[in-house]
């Protein structure tokens, strides 16, 4: 059973659009939240972490939003660019050791 | 540069073969860890080391074997390994948690990506 899950697999858009990307997990045990970008064939890059305390951060135009008590968590992209077109992660970060837990991943595809 | 690099950054080997990836951090991290990522699968922790100790195995086979001499390098020994250990092998540090407050950021490598033939 997987404890991350973001739907949908994958998206793809017109350049401009606003991308809505979800996460939930299941695990109450989780109490931080982050978001990566992959580029094809590389590693991870962090964009956004939330911490427990925290319901929102934003960089630019990115936002991600957590609610604890549903088990969900939101990464939003602002007026989508064809550079924005990587596969999303969020990974969910429980209270009791340093481990992520990964969801499948958005692939996003934005189209010029 | 993401402060973590990996190497080498493709890798083809046999079944019999003996292989290493390193990664080393230049990042004054103390916590050091080894992802997995197989095509169609979310990525999948298999070790954790905090301040150069094992803290995490995650059920990993023992063909797969991990060194930590010191919390700038990661090793990650490959012995008889099998054509379903392909995969991109990551590599992330970061500095350790302090408790439920600790905001643990990963740094990421780019990636080993390993084909077993």
């Amino acid at each position: 059973k997987q404890e991350v899950t973001q739907i949908p697999a994958a998206l793809s858009v017109p350049e401009g659009e606003n991308l809505v990307l979800n996460c939930s997990f299941t695990d109450s045990a989780i109490y931080n939240l982050q978001w990566f970008r992959q580029d094809p064939g590389k590693g991870l890059t962090s964009l956004l972490l939330i911490q427990s305390s925290q319901r929102e951060q934003t960089s630019g135009r990115l936002n991600a939003s957590l609610d604890k008590s549903s088990g969900r968590s939101t990464l939003y992209i602002a007026a989508s660019q064809p550079g924005d077109s990587a596969t999303y992660l969020c990974a969910g970060i429980k209270a009791a050791g340093n481990k992520l837990t990964f969801g499948g991943g958005t692939r996003v595809l934005v189209k010029p | 540069e993401t402060g973590v690099t990996q190497t080498p950054r493709h890798l083809v080997m046999g079944m019999t073969n003996k292989k290493s990836l390193k990664c080393e951090q230049h990042l004054g991290h103390n916590a050091m860890y080894w992802y997995k990522q197989s095509a169609k699968k979310p990525l999948e922790l298999m070790f954790v080391y905090n301040f150069k100790e094992q803290t995490e195995n995650n059920s990993v086979p023992s063909r797969f074997s991990p060194e930590c001499p010191n919390s700038s390098h990661l090793f990650l020994h490959l012995h008889t390994l099998q054509p379903e250990d392909s995969a991109l092998y990551l590599c992330a540090s970061s500095q350790e948690g302090t408790g439920t407050s600790g905001a643990n950021v990963l740094t990421f490598g780019a990636g080993s990506r390993l084909t077993v033939l």
